[in-house]
């Protein structure tokens, strides 16, 4: 069946440091691609999406990158802060069909 | 607009116990989803209604699951008899379009089934 696969589980970074996470999807139709944050307590909130035209989507300090080819897609988070510190998920789908996620990564900001 | 609500947050059963557990969407979405995430593994999909209408449930694992949306407003998932694998966070979404594009997840029921 369809999956995505994300890496790494856990990230543990610097303040001021970037931080990548990368996914992998295995359903050729996928055509959207969400990145959710979710902080300790509350559910997963959506913080950047990108389709599948196209190939890189950057908002303030997040950027999203996609390599349709390859059926990768990426989470870019420059000049990382204590709040950046959550699970981050990524998740693949076809536009009308069910979201497939990722597992999850847990990120850690040092002070 | 107030969020999707879910309720209650937490609940310790028994194995062979009855759960349910409620999900209240934005109003005015007629798209609600149901999720589970076991410990440490990916957000898995449950199942889908479209108004009252189940539109996917593909996700739902064993006859022991029953969702219900009567009248298309907040939904229900009830766990007959809950087992030890069970045990997980149930998440509920809700969006105006189909897919969940700009889905809003409410903050989950920690179920946990000892």
């Amino acid at each position: 069946g369809e999956n995505v696969e994300q890496h790494p589980s856990t990230l543990s970074v610097q303040e001021g440091d970037s931080a990548v996470i990368k996914c992998t999807y295995s359903d050729s139709a996928s055509n959207y691609f969400p990145w959710y944050k979710q902080e300790l307590g509350k559910g997963p909130q959506l913080i950047i999406d990108i389709r599948s035209n196209v190939g890189e989507k950057k908002d303030q300090r997040i950027a999203v990158t996609l390599n349709k080819t390859a059926k990768h897609f990426s989470l870019h988070i420059t000049e990382t802060q204590p709040e950046d510190s959550a699970v981050y998920f990524c998740a693949a789908m076809a536009i009308g069909f069910k979201t497939i996620f990722g597992a999850g990564t847990r990120l850690f900001v040092k002070a | 607009e107030a969020g999707v609500t879910q309720f209650p947050s937490h609940s310790v059963i028994e194995k062979g116990q009855t759960v349910t557990l409620r999900c209240d969407p934005i109003s005015g979405h007629d798209n609600l989803y149901w999720y589970r995430r076991v410990m440490g593994k990916e957000i898995k999909f449950l199942l889908h209604f479209v108004k009252e209408s189940k539109q996917d449930e593909s996700g739902m694992p064993n006859n022991r699951f029953l969702a219900e949306r009567t009248g298309g407003t907040y939904s229900t998932l009830k766990v007959q008899p809950a087992e030890l694998e069970d045990s997980g966070v149930y998440f509920c979404a809700s969006s105006r379009d189909r897919g969940a594009l700009s889905g809003t997840f409410g903050s989950g029921t920690r179920l946990t089934v000892v």
